[in-house]
C-alpha cells in the first residue's frame, strides 16, 4: 500500500464549477497535510496546509481533513482555466520532518 | 516569504561526468534540507534528508556514493550527481524547512539531461 494515494486523473471540470481532489494516507499518526499545485516543468507551489480535523478555507480553496478516515481533500470553487495543473497531496509521517507525496491528480478546467 | 534559490535551472551533460546543483536559502536559516527527484509524469520521490553539519540520510535505493549531498551551512546545500548516466535524467528539487516551523519552501528545480 502506498503511503499517500491520489487518483491520477485526468479530472476535467467545466469553468466555474467546483473541482474536488481527494487523497488518502496510510500512516494514522500523520500530523500535517499539504496541498501543492505543480504546473508542467515547474516546481510545486503550496496552496494550503491543514493540521486539524475539519475544514480550512482560503479564498477559493477549501481543505478538508478527516483523520479517522485518513482522508484529506481539496475543493476549488469557481474553477478557472489557470487552475489547470497537477495537484499533489503531501503528508508528514509521524515523527518525521520529510514530506511524502502522492502521485498527483492532473486537473483540467475547460472554458 | 521564504525564498530558495536553486541553480542551475537546467543542465545537459555527457555520460560519465559529474554535475553539481546548488540550493540556497536567501532569507532564512534552514536546519533541514530535502532533495527530491521527479521523473516525467511521476510524483516527487525523496532522495535524502540532510541536517546542517551532519551527514545526509538517504532513502532506500538511493546510492549515497553517486548522489553526494553537502549541507555545510544553514543557507546552502549542494547535490552532486557523480558519473551521471542517462537514467539519472530527471527534475531535481530541493526544499528547506526551519526549526519549529512546518513550512516547506521549494527551490525552482533543476532539469538534468544526461546524453
Amino acid at each position: 500500500q502506498k503511503e499517500v494515494e491520489q487518483n491520477s486523473g485526468p479530472l476535467s471540470v467545466p469553468e466555474g464549477a467546483i473541482a474536488s481532489l481527494n487523497c488518502t494516507y496510510s500512516d494514522r499518526g500523520s500530523q500535517s497535510f499539504f496541498w501543492y499545485r505543480q504546473y508542467s516543468g515547474k516546481s510545486p507551489e503550496l496552496i494550503m496546509f491543514i493540521y486539524s480535523n475539519g475544514d480550512k478555507e482560503d479564498g477559493r480553496f477549501t481543505a478538508q481533513l478527516n483523520k479517522a478516515s485518513q482522508y484529506v481533500s481539496l475543493l476549488i470553487r469557481d474553477s478557472q482555466p489557470s487552475d489547470s495543473a497537477t495537484y499533489l497531496c503531501a503528508v508528514n509521517p509521524q515523527g518525521a520532518q520529510k514530506l511524502v507525496f502522492g502521485q498527483g491528480t492532473r486537473l483540467t478546467i475547460n472554458p | 516569504g521564504a525564498v530558495v534559490s536553486q541553480h542551475p535551472s537546467w543542465v545537459i551533460c555527457k555520460s560519465g561526468t559529474s554535475v553539481k546543483i546548488e540550493c540556497r536559502s536567501l532569507d532564512f536559516q534552514a536546519t533541514t534540507m530535502f532533495w527530491y527527484r521527479q521523473f516525467p509524469k511521476q510524483s516527487l520521490m525523496l532522495m535524502a534528508t540532510s541536517n546542517e553539519g551532519s551527514k545526509a540520510t538517504y532513502e532506500q535505493g538511493v546510492e549515497k556514493d553517486k548522489f553526494l549531498i553537502n549541507h555545510a551551512s544553514l543557507t546552502l546545500s549542494t547535490l552532486t550527481v557523480t558519473s551521471a548516466h542517462p537514467e539519472d535524467s530527471s527534475f531535481y528539487i530541493c526544499t528547506f524547512t526551519r526549526r519549529n516551523n512546518y513550512g516547506y519552501t521549494f527551490g525552482s528545480g533543476t532539469r538534468l539531461t544526461v546524453v
